[in-house]
């Protein structure tokens, strides 16, 4: 069965530093994997997407994740963290049939000034 | 520009009381999805709709139920919300073409006293 595995549940950074978000998964063929960010009170926004294009992904606010097939790792970093960047981070990957979201259980990521 | 719109944004019923949710879309996308979001979890699926067809998820209770008059609107309607009914309901839609991510919006808080 497919899934997905957020290694943290809670990450807290300094701002400036850098960020670093861990997601394995396990998968029997190609996946589409994303990431979304979900501030309080807010629906969930895309991050990036990898679609089976190239490896290293780049998306909004300057996060970017690359997917590596012998880990089956798709981390998501950023160099340098702000405030704003405080919120839920998904890790979320795609059925085979392209009809729904498997969820990891997400990531808090706390931003000290 | 907003291009999936929930109203309302926070709505308080009471138990037992029927309730309805509603979301609409700007993307023209077939697809439009329903998830149930508690305090510090992923989204849960309740079911989608692909163009009009109606997919319910096995264990989305009888309770909740979903129409979709046009290709811009899908509503969620709770018959008799419960206490455990307390949560943000979330609504996504998503191209036909394989691979696209959802699009969410920013979620309807509902209470229930």
């Amino acid at each position: 069965a497919q899934s997905v595995t957020q290694l943290d549940s809670h990450v807290s950074v300094s701002e400036g530093t850098p960020v670093l978000l861990r997601c394995n998964y396990s998968s029997s063929y190609s996946p589409s994997l994303f990431w979304y960010v979900q501030h309080p009170n807010k629906g969930l926004q895309l991050l990036l997407k990898y679609t089976s294009a190239a490896t290293l992904v780049k998306g909004i606010n300057g996060f970017e994740a690359e997917f590596k097939k012998s880990e089956t790792s798709f981390h998501l970093t950023k160099p340098s963290a702000h405030m704003s960047d405080a919120a839920e981070y998904f890790c979320v990957s795609l059925n085979q049939a392209g009809t729904a979201l498997i969820f990891g259980k997400g990531t808090t990521l706390s931003v000290s000034s | 520009d907003a291009m999936v719109i929930q109203n309302p944004r926070y709505q308080v019923t009471q138990f037992g009381k029927p309730v309805t949710l509603s979301c609409s879309q700007t993307l023209n996308h077939n697809v439009m999805y329903w998830y149930q979001q508690k305090s510090s979890q992923a989204p849960k699926l309740l079911f989608h709709y692909y163009d009009k067809d109606f997919n319910n998820e096995a264990d989305t209770p009888d309770n909740f139920q979903s129409r979709r008059p046009n290709t811009s609107f899908c509503f969620l309607d709770i018959r008799s919300p419960g206490l455990g009914d307390a949560a943000m309901y979330l609504c996504a839609t998503k191209g036909a073409r394989p691979k696209q991510p959802q699009h969410f919006g920013d979620g309807t808080r509902l209470s229930i006293l």
